[in-house]
């Protein structure tokens, strides 16, 4: 079952462009939603956050949008540079005050072309 | 540099063989958590540790375990294996459990 989702695997914008990657979950526990980036042969690194009390958190270039009614997210790279092409995957947590695990999507691959 | 460090960074084994993979996590950070990323994947959670206690156990065959030692540094022992574990296998850490995660670089397991 899988609890995150990112329907689109790839995506292709061009420079300068916004680029918009999408994100549902199933799970009403969530409360805590992150973007990470991934270029090959390294590990995800962190981008942005956003808890379930607000529906907007902005960082630069990247500004990430919670529907909590929808069960939706979406992260926004405006304008988007090619070094923005990786992949990026959607997490999302449910903390219990004990632990907390995150849950990952499958990703979406952006390429940003000139 | 995330400042979380896995060893090896490659490994190729046979089949029924046992591996273990070693993380060592950010400073100061009491939560390691590993992940797998099997080819075009996403990060599948299999277990997490908080100051040498499991916490949180996700998709983890019983083929493999792990554990936290005293200095904080983790093992993943894989057992065993098969030709489908073959994977990325990512360590992750945080200060506590509920603030964002910092990734090593990843261990690529392949089995032969």
């Amino acid at each position: 079952d899988q609890q995150v989702k990112q329907n689109s695997p790839s995506l292709s914008v061009q420079e300068g462009r916004i680029s918009i990657l999408n994100c549902d979950y199933t799970n009403s526990m969530f409360d805590y939603f992150l973007w990470y980036k991934k270029y090959p042969a390294e590990g995800p690194t962190f981008l942005i956050s956003i808890s379930s009390i607000k529906d907007k958190n902005e960082d630069g270039r990247f500004t990430v949008f919670l529907n909590k009614s929808a069960k939706h997210l979406s992260l926004h790279i405006v304008p988007s540079q090619p070094g923005d092409s990786a992949v990026y995957f959607c997490a999302a947590s449910a903390n219990t005050g004990t632990a907390s695990k995150l849950t990952f999507g499958t990703g979406t691959r952006l390429q940003v072309t000139l | 540099d995330s400042g979380v460090t896995q060893t090896p960074k490659h490994l190729i084994t046979a089949t029924g063989q046992r591996v273990t993979l070693r993380c060592s996590p950010r400073s100061g950070d009491l939560s390691v958590y590993w992940y797998q990323q099997s080819l075009d994947q996403g990060l599948q959670f299999l277990i997490q540790y908080y100051n040498g206690e499991e916490r949180a156990k996700g998709n983890i065959l019983e083929r493999f375990s792990a554990q936290q030692f005293p200095d904080l540094h983790s093992e993943l022992n894989l057992s065993s294996l098969e030709l489908g574990d073959s994977a990325l296998y990512f360590c992750a850490s945080s200060p506590h459990t509920d603030t964002e995660a910092f990734f090593g670089q990843g261990t690529r397991l392949t089995v032969v």
